[in-house]
C-alpha cells in the first residue's frame, strides 16, 4: 500500500494564483520529496526536504515538513499554465531504501 | 550528461506472455529502482537493485523479477502477464539508493 496521501485530489486555479497541496504519510522518514508528472510521462524531481528540516524554498516552490503531524505541503506561487501537471509526494523510509508515493494532486492552471 | 533512459517506450503483449523492460541509469548512478504506475495512481515500488543484487522489494509477486548488470543498467522481467499488469513502468536511478531519484520517461505496457 502507498504510504502518502495527497490532498486535494484535484485543484483548478487561475494563472497568477498560488497553489497549495498537502501530503500526509504514516511512518518515520529520512526525507520527503515532491515530484511533478506531465500527462503520464516520467516524474521530474522538484525538491527534497530532510526530516530535520522544516521549510525549504526553490524558486517559486516552498515546501514545509511537520514530522510531528507526519505531513508536508507544497506551495507554488504565481502559478503559470505550464505548471499544469500531477504532483506527487514521495517518502524515503528510514528503515530501508524504499520510496513510497502518494496518490497525487492533479493541478490545472487556467490561462 | 545523459539522463535515465528506458526502452521500449511502448509495448503491447497478450495475457500469459513474458516481457523484458530495460533501463540505463543516469551517469554516475549505481542504483536502479523500478516502479509500476497504474492509470490515475501514484507509482508503486517494485524493487531496487544495487551492486547487481536486489536490495529491497515491494509487494509484488515473484512473476516480477529483475537484473542489474556490471554497467549498472537494469532489466525488469514480468512473466505470465495478466491484464492487470497494464501500466506505466518507471525506472529511477540514484547514488547508493539515497536521496534524490531521477526518473526515466517510462515504458507503457498494454496487456490484451
Amino acid at each position: 500500500s502507498q504510504q502518502g496521501e495527497e490532498d486535494p485530489q484535484a485543484l483548478s486555479i487561475q494563472e497568477g494564483e498560488n497553489a497549495t497541496m498537502n501530503c500526509s504519510y504514516k511512518t518515520s522518514i529520512n526525507n520527503l520529496q515532491w515530484y511533478r508528472q506531465n500527462s503520464g510521462r516520467g516524474l521530474v524531481h522538484l525538491i527534497l526536504i530532510r526530516s530535520n528540516e522544516r521549510e525549504k524554498h526553490s524558486g517559486r516552490l516552498r515546501v514545509t515538513l511537520d514530522t510531528s503531524k507526519k505531513s508536508s505541503s507544497l506551495l507554488i506561487t504565481a502559478s503559470r499554465a505550464a505548471d499544469t501537471a500531477s504532483y506527487f509526494c514521495a517518502t524515503e523510509t528510514n528503515t530501508g531504501n524504499q520510496f513510497y508515493f502518494g496518490t497525487g494532486t492533479s493541478l490545472t492552471v487556467i490561462p | 550528461d545523459a539522463g535515465v533512459t528506458q526502452s521500449p517506450t511502448h509495448l503491447i503483449k497478450t495475457r500469459g506472455q513474458q516481457v523484458t523492460l530495460r533501463c540505463s541509469p543516469k551517469s554516475g548512478h549505481d542504483t536502479v529502482s523500478w516502479y509500476q504506475q497504474a492509470l490515475g495512481q501514484g507509482p508503486q515500488f517494485i524493487f531496487q537493485y544495487y551492486e547487481e543484487e536486489e536490495r529491497q522489494r515491494g509487494n509484488f509477486p515473484d512473476r516480477f523479477s529483475g537484473h542489474q548488470f556490471p554497467n549498472y543498467s537494469s532489466e525488469l522481467n514480468v512473466n505470465a502477464l495478466l491484464l492487470g499488469d497494464s501500466a506505466l513502468y518507471l525506472c529511477a536511478s540514484s547514488l547508493a539508493g539515497i536521496g534524490t531519484q531521477y526518473f526515466g520517461p517510462g515504458t507503457r505496457l498494454l496487456v490484451l
